[in-house]
């Protein structure tokens, strides 16, 4: 299985909601990431968790809150979220913090209302 | 920040044709890669070039890398419509970050 998958492919939320996102990886890689990207933008970096542990957090407001459950879970909860937070949100993992190759998922589409 | 910048920003050619992207980042770095991004998609990984290697090749796909220049270039040859995506070169900052360049939208005419 050399998948990333991300659930629910797409979200809308109100700015008082609370919801998740979901990452999964089954290819035994310890280190995952969460990227934000904007229409016609390039993915920036929010959070890269290794060995279950947050190893980067890019100054990402607290209205974002990752966790990583086990080692093929990630998990990117969201509350109070603002319109400026529509963007697709990627999930990401290598094999290791060290092995340069990323594999995306499809990524969630979010809109906040 | 934004280590990469990347020309053209989009490209408009003919199904068969080459299409060269350039990137250009700002720091001395270990790797850069290569993604495509199919439209509102996840990205896949192309090709990887190491700070010691000048050119890589992968089917159609040849990368260049100028360390002194701090410049790579992505050549595309004899282009599908299924070619059409954004492409984007990724660095490494050192800290285990990767950092995407602004991408090149290309499309492919059949």
């Amino acid at each position: 299985d050399t998948e990333v998958t991300q659930t629910p492919k797409h979200l809308v939320m109100g700015m008082t909601n609370k919801k998740s996102l979901k990452c999964e990886q089954h290819m035994g890689h310890r280190a995952m990431y969460w990227y934000k990207q904007k229409a016609k933008k390039p993915p920036e970096l929010m959070f890269v968790y290794s060995y279950e542990k947050l190893s980067i957090n890019e100054s990402v407001p607290s209205r974002f809150s990752p966790e990583c459950p086990n080692s093929s879970l990630l998990n990117l909860h969201l509350h109070a979220l603002q319109p400026e937070d529509s963007a697709l949100y990627l999930c990401a993992s290598s094999q290791e913090l060290t092995e340069e190759t990323q594999y995306f998922g499809p990524g969630t589409r979010l809109l906040v209302l | 920040s934004q280590q990469g910048e990347e020309d053209p920003q989009a490209l408009s050619i003919q199904e068969g044709e080459n299409a060269t992207m350039n990137c250009s980042y700002k720091t001395s770095i270990n790797n850069l890669q290569w993604y495509r991004q199919n439209s509102g998609r996840g990205l896949v990984h192309l090709i990887l070039i190491r700070s010691n290697e000048r050119e890589k090749h992968s089917g159609r796909l040849r990368v260049t890398l100028d360390t002194s220049k701090k410049s790579s270039s992505l050549l595309i040859t004899a282009s599908r419509a299924a070619d059409t995506a954004s492409y984007f070169c990724a660095t490494d900052l050192g800290g285990f970050k990767t950092i995407f360049g602004a991408g090149t939208r290309l499309f492919v005419k059949a």
